[in-house]
Order: structure tokens, then sequence, then C-alpha cells
């Protein structure tokens, strides 16, 4: 069974950073891309960034970037987003989900639970 | 950058068709994907490329697509169905990824 679990939320001042953490197990995590997706409370799916099978390539939505950084460990099956000079506005759920990607379609086929992150003084 | 634009909510009663279409210039290009959200819980694809229903998913959705634009469609309600419904595609690259902003499906 393929299992996502967040960890690393919590409340963080604005400026302050946070690295968050994803363990996936039930599957082979280096055959696969994977992504974070993050939601603001009462607000749509945003995604963030997702990062090749291999962590060579990396892509970032535009409002995080040069502050949040993708990563992951294949050997311990584990995803990381470090989030630097966080806003208010990055206040949200944050997903790690699975993703699939080729020409002409990209999608997330399981998703994590998530794991709240809250920026305010 | 690129937007998929949704309608805010759909109202329906309970054996109605409810129709929520998504828009985006790239979508004759890259495949669309249909995520039902409920409160508290992470999202379910409930229509891959397009048109493709996954397994599990009951055969009252459906998804379609014409031109800039891709529909899903759920025929005979059910009170079930209430959720946030999200669009997902790609850019005309196939670099980033893009949500519509979400409809809000009330069961009336």
């Amino acid at each position: 069974e393929v299992q996502l679990v967040e960890s690393g939320g919590g409340l963080v001042q604005p400026g302050g950073s946070l690295r968050l953490s994803c363990t996936a197990s039930g599957f082979t995590f280096n055959n696969y891309w994977m992504s974070w997706v993050r939601q603001a409370p009462g607000k749509g799916l945003e995604w963030v960034a997702d990062i090749k099978q291999d962590g060579s390539v990396k892509y970032y939505v535009d409002s995080v970037k040069g502050r949040f950084t993708i990563s992951r460990d294949n050997a311990k099956t584990l995803l990381y987003l470090q989030m630097n000079s966080l806003r208010a506005e990055d206040t949200a759920v944050f997903y790690c989900a699975r993703s699939r990607r080729s020409s002409g379609w990209y999608y997330f086929d399981f998703w994590g639970q998530g794991t709240l992150v809250t920026v305010s003084s | 950058s690129y937007e998929l634009t949704q309608p805010p909510s759909v109202s329906v009663s309970p054996g109605q068709t409810a129709r929520i279409t998504c828009s985006g210039d790239a979508l004759p290009k890259q495949h669309a994907y249909w995520y039902q959200q409920k409160p508290g819980q992470a999202p379910v694809v409930v229509i891959s490329k397009d048109s493709e229903r996954p397994s599990g998913i009951p055969e009252r959705f459906s998804g379609s697509s014409s031109g800039t634009t891709v529909t899903l469609t759920i025929s005979g309600v059910q009170a079930e169905d209430e959720a946030d419904y999200y669009c997902q595609s790609a850019d005309r690259s196939g670099t980033y990824v893009v949500f519509g902003g979400g409809s809000k499906l009330t069961v009336l």
C-alpha cells in the first residue's frame, strides 16, 4: 500500500525557516517524480515544486523560487521541502504527492494527509 | 503564467446532472485531470486524461474535452458527491503544473 506521511509543519515567524519531510513507503520511491502541493486555508490547491527521480531536475512555482528548495533522499525514501524567508501568504497545508509525468500529461496519483504551516508573529 | 478557469460554484438537486467546466489555452495539448476533495481530506482523482475513469470511481463520473475546455459531468448526483472539484493540467511545455481555482458542488 502506498503511503506518504508528511511532518515538520508548525508555527513560524515571518522571515523564518522550516523544513518539511515526507516519508514514502509501499512503492519504489526512486522510480517516481515527487511533488509538494499546498492549500491555503479556505483556498484552492497550488502546486509548489517537483523533483525528478534522481534529483537532477527541479521545478518551482514562481512565488517560491529562490526561497524554497525541494530535495530527496532515495536511500531513505524521504522527500524534503526547505522553506526560507517565509511570508504570511505561505500559510497553508502542504501535501506531499507522488507525480506521474510524461509527454502530454502530468498528474498526482497518491497524496499524503498534509502538514500545516502557519506563518505568523 | 498559465491559468485554468473554473466556475466557483455549481448547485444541483439530487438525481440531476452536474457539469463543471475548466478552460485553458493549453488543454488541446495537455491532458486534464479532475480531483474531488472533501473537507479535511486529500484530493482524489476522479477523471484521468480528460475522460478516463480510474478504478473504484463510480460510473456516474465522466469527462469530456472540446478544444480549450474540458468538462466533468456527474450524472444522477448523490449527496455524497458534495465536495470541491479541481481540474489540473500542465502548461504548453509540460513543465509547470497548474490547478483550476476549484468548483464547490452543492447538492441541494
